[in-house]
């Protein structure tokens, strides 16, 4: 199974922080990783997906970047509702597997 | 307005059942792999289960493997899972997800999942 290591597990950032977080990947899964944003109680939101194109809808200040086993997933400048948790997600093969998420909180 | 509504969670004893459900609206239902991730209190996400359009492939992460089925039924624009042989370990919220294509090259596509319900809360506990 591809592990998904996601680092830091938690950050502490103020509001217009870039933020970067960082996904590995236990063996390389091409660009066949996508990203969601969790706020508590909530569905989890797509970001990101194919490693780098950003879904539909989603602000600009996000971007992601990376192939192979590493990736990045930024926010140019953190707004108050992106504070939430992040989780990356390979489907380059069964079974799919998350990242065990980074929780962005404020400073 | 495109929509997943899961249902059919609640408390069962170790080793019960139940079946859980997913209606779909908005969207041509058939037209998409459709999967089942769940999340324990307090912890991260995980893949549970997947199914092909016409229900002909799925794929299962192993510790529910014999013990959950995926099915679904076109018709009725519905996603299913019915968990047997429940353990305390398989306490969670249980979502529905939209398994959709966001482009191909021309060698591969790349998928996520992009439609997500509610989710349903199964707790396993005598």
């Amino acid at each position: 199974d591809i592990q998904l290591t996601q680092s830091p597990s938690f950050l502490s950032a103020s509001v217009g922080d870039r933020v970067t977080i960082t996904c590995r990947a236990s063996q390389g899964i091409s660009s066949f990783l996508a990203w969601y944003q969790q706020k508590p109680g909530k569905a989890p939101k797509l970001l990101i997906y194919a490693a780098s194109t950003l879904q539909s809808g989603v602000p600009s200040r996000f971007s992601g970047s990376g192939s192979g086993t590493e990736f990045t997933l930024t926010i140019s400048s953190l707004q108050p509702e992106d504070f939430a948790t992040y989780y990356c997600q390979q489907l380059n093969s069964y079974p799919w597997t998350f990242g065990q998420g980074t929780k962005v909180e404020i400073k | 307005e495109v929509q997943l509504v899961e249902s059919g969670g609640g408390l069962v004893q170790p080793g019960g059942s139940l079946r859980l459900s997913c209606a779909v609206s908005g969207f041509t239902f058939s037209s998409y792999w459709m999967s089942w991730v769940r999340q324990a209190p307090g912890k991260g996400l995980e893949w549970v289960a997947t199914i092909k359009q016409d229900g002909s492939e799925k794929y299962y992460v192993d510790s529910v493997k014999g013990r959950f089925t995926i099915s679904r039924d076109n018709a009725k624009n519905s996603l299913y899972l019915q968990m047997n042989s429940l353990r305390a370990e398989d306490t969670a919220v249980y979502y529905c997800a939209r398994d959709w294509i966001g482009y191909c090259s021309s060698t591969s596509c790349y998928d996520a999942f992009d439609i997500w319900g509610q989710g349903t809360m199964v707790t396993v506990s005598s």
